[in-house]
């Protein structure tokens, strides 16, 4: 089946613009989870949604980040007056939910802020 | 704070032999430990996971060990390969409810034939 995809996988901006970054997880998983990973560092957890609450967003670097689902299925990341530091991939993964369960984890959106 | 740490260093060996990567951890009591594979330009794949009352598991050539007391997890790859080139992430979840990984910053493997 299709695994969890990810929109665009390459976006440039200028810096101040907003952007949209979407993710289709896999059908049927109820967990879904947004990380950013800047060059030759680790996942940073960003927000994790169980349908489409989102129990835990303390990972938001800032009030310009903000995320939605709906219909318990796609998600969109928005990044308000980007910055350069917000430059970095951002990937979204899903899961069945309930602990135990592993990640399944798109290509990732390529940001790059001018 | 809590702290996941991997060797940043990249690790070097040969074809056929055994790799083993380290993963330490300070102030968690994670309930399990998940290891993962990132390839470049792609999003992490789930390798294998281990339960905090469990000490070693195993899939084909993989082998993971979990030491709570020592607060460490051993990844090891037995007759390695080059293809296995590429970094290995492990991830911790706390025993709280919630679903949230804590990735640590993976170690990049390098196969040589």
């Amino acid at each position: 089946g299709a695994g969890v995809s990810q929109s665009p996988s390459n976006k440039v901006t200028e810096k101040g613009k907003d952007v949209e970054l979407r993710c289709d997880p896999i059908s049927g998983h109820t967990a879904l989870y947004w990380y950013r990973q800047s060059l030759g560092q680790g996942l940073e957890f960003l927000i994790y949604f169980q349908g489409n609450s989102a129990p835990d967003k303390s990972g938001l670097p800032s009030d310009r980040f903000s995320a939605e689902r709906t219909g318990g299925s796609v998600s969109t990341l928005t990044i308000q007056r980007t910055q350069q530091e917000d430059s970095a991939v951002y990937l979204c993964a899903s899961s069945l939910g309930g602990s135990y369960n592993e990640q399944f984890f798109g290509p990732g959106t390529r940001l790059t802020v001018l | 704070s809590q702290k996941i740490e991997q060797n940043s260093e990249a690790l070097n060996i040969q074809e056929g032999k055994t790799a083993t990567l380290t993963c330490n951890y300070t102030n968690y009591s994670p309930a399990y430990l998940q290891w993962y594979r990132q390839d470049p330009g792609r999003g992490p794949v789930f390798l294998l996971l281990i339960r905090e009352n469990e000490k070693e598991k195993r899939k084909e050539r993989l082998k993971v060990t979990f030491d709570t007391t020592l607060k460490q997890s051993l990844f090891h790859i037995t007759a390695s390969q080059p293809a296995d080139s590429a970094t290995y992430l492990c991830a911790l979840e706390m025993d709280t409810g919630f679903q949230k990984l804590v990735f640590g910053t993976g170690t990049r493997l390098l196969v040589s034939p």
